[in-house]
């Protein structure tokens, strides 16, 4: 069955490391998403990609890259970890269906930067 | 930016009970979906309102989509324990083909 897994699933870094979550679909779908979750905000969009070499900014991207080299990958890289950036991370796929698209999520990535 | 709001934040009530979560907006969406979200797991979409006055039912849930596209219900009849979760709206952004998230009502319901 198609999927789309997050690792690692919890992670502890310090303030000013690198750090990369990794996001990896197995549905051939063109969009992939970054959200990170906390209480009060719902979900907010982070970075975005519509296909291989595509990537572009969401509401909350300060602090965070992306890349895109293949259709089924989508790491999230946080240049150097800030205590703001302790979230739960999402990350999400789905096919140009226009207005009936449905997201698949992965299970999330827990962070926290101590 | 477009907002999309969710009232009530917490609701708790008791089994067989009705209930009605509201999401509102001042911004029109080409679509709005419903999510719901367990604990330890991503959100799981439980349906997709596309046209403004659209009514879908799903088992004991009922989803409402204004006729302006700009606010839309969900309404469960005779809750269950089982439906104990976070529940999302979310507009869909044509611009960007991106998901806009309401901050979720988180439901529990008591046997």
């Amino acid at each position: 069955d198609a999927e789309i897994t997050q690792s690692p699933r919890h992670k502890i870094t310090e303030t000013g490391r690198q750090v990369t979550l990794a996001c990896h679909q197995t549905w051939n779908h063109n969009n992939m998403f970054w959200y990170r979750q906390d209480l009060g905000h719902g979900l907010r969009l982070i970075h975005y990609s519509y296909g291989v070499q595509d990537t572009n900014k969401g509401e909350v991207s300060d602090g965070y890259s992306v890349s895109r080299s293949n259709t089924e990958d989508l790491p999230l890289t946080l240049e150097s970890a800030a205590s703001s950036q302790t979230s739960v991370y999402f990350c999400a796929s789905s096919e140009n269906q226009g207005l009936g698209s449905i997201a698949f999520f992965g299970q999330g990535t827990r962070l926290t930067v101590v | 930016t477009q907002l999309l709001e969710q009232s009530p934040q917490f609701l708790s009530i008791q089994e067989g009970e009705n209930l009605t979560v509201y999401c509102n907006s001042s911004s029109v969406f080409s679509s709005l979906q419903w999510y719901r979200q367990e604990p330890g797991e991503g959100p799981v979409l439980l349906v997709t309102v596309v046209t403004g006055g659209e009514v879908k039912k799903l088992k004991r849930l009922t989803f409402q989509f204004g006729d302006a596209r700009k606010d839309s219900s969900l309404h469960i009849t005779a809750a269950q324990p089982g439906d104990t979760g976070l529940y999302l709206c979310a507009g869909m952004d044509m611009g960007r083909r991106a998901l806009t998230f309401g901050s979720g009502t988180r439901l529990q319901v008591q046997p």
